[in-house]
């Protein structure tokens, strides 16, 4: 079965950095998403992908994130400059449409450390 | 109000029996609902959504919604101890691409 890929599966960053992490969604998959897990907390949304542009983002995505479509297959998400309260699983998502019955599928996530 | 309540458990059942997972939400433009299933220190993986009043049923799994009380179920029959896991609840408008998610419940099958 198809499924979403993300690297590196654990990130360890020194504050201030900057850090990608990178995700291949399913291959006939249109639309793109970044959600984040802070250890014991909900799972929020970041920020969704779709035709080249941002479909739309949260508060929590500030100027210090970015997403990035490079090739045909990969989809980034960067932040410029970690901060500690940055430390969360980062799960990519894609679905093949938008609608009532497009699930959203999930990357196995990236656990980012900042120290 | 949190936009999507669930109870965090621990819900403890015998193996065999039907665990019940329970899901309120406050947005009445809410269309689609969905459930996760996600074991500790892993990915949220779907198990099923639905986005009519009803229930719907997937081989151990039934997703019951109802839209006028803002409330959807997740039953599973036959609960085995593999079930055990933190089970989410996230909702989606149709004008939103983001599914908000529940913080979960907690689902213990005692074997």
């Amino acid at each position: 079965e198809p499924e979403v890929t993300q690297t590196p599966s654990h990130q360890v960053t020194q504050m201030g950095q900057e850090v990608i992490l990178r995700c291949v969604p399913i291959s006939n998959h249109l639309y793109f998403y970044w959600y984040r897990q802070i250890l014991g907390q909900k799972v929020e949304f970041l920020v969704s992908f779709y035709n080249n542009e941002i479909s739309e983002k949260s508060e929590i995505f500030d100027d210090q994130f970015s997403v990035e479509r490079p090739d045909g297959s990969n989809f980034t998400l960067k932040i410029r400059s970690t901060k500690l309260e940055d430390s969360a699983m980062y799960f990519c998502a894609s679905s093949v449409a938008r609608g009532v019955n497009q699930p959203q599928h999930f990357g196995d996530g990236t656990r980012l450390s900042i120290l | 109000q949190k936009e999507v309540e669930q109870n965090s458990g621990p819900l403890s059942v015998p193996e065999g029996a039907i665990a019940s997972l329970n899901c309120t939400y406050s947005d009445r433009g809410s269309q689609s609902f969905f459930w996760y299933r996600q074991y500790s220190g892993k990915s949220p993986e779907l198990i099923m959504f639905i986005y009519s009043n009803g229930d719907k049923e997937d081989g151990r799994f039934t997703a019951q919604l109802n839209k006028a009380s803002q409330y959807v179920s997740l039953l599973i029959r036959d609960s085995q101890p593999s079930d055990s896991a933190t089970y989410l609840c996230a909702v989606n408008r149709d004008s939103s691409y983001k599914l908000i998610f529940g913080s979960g419940t907690r689902l213990l099958v005692r074997p």
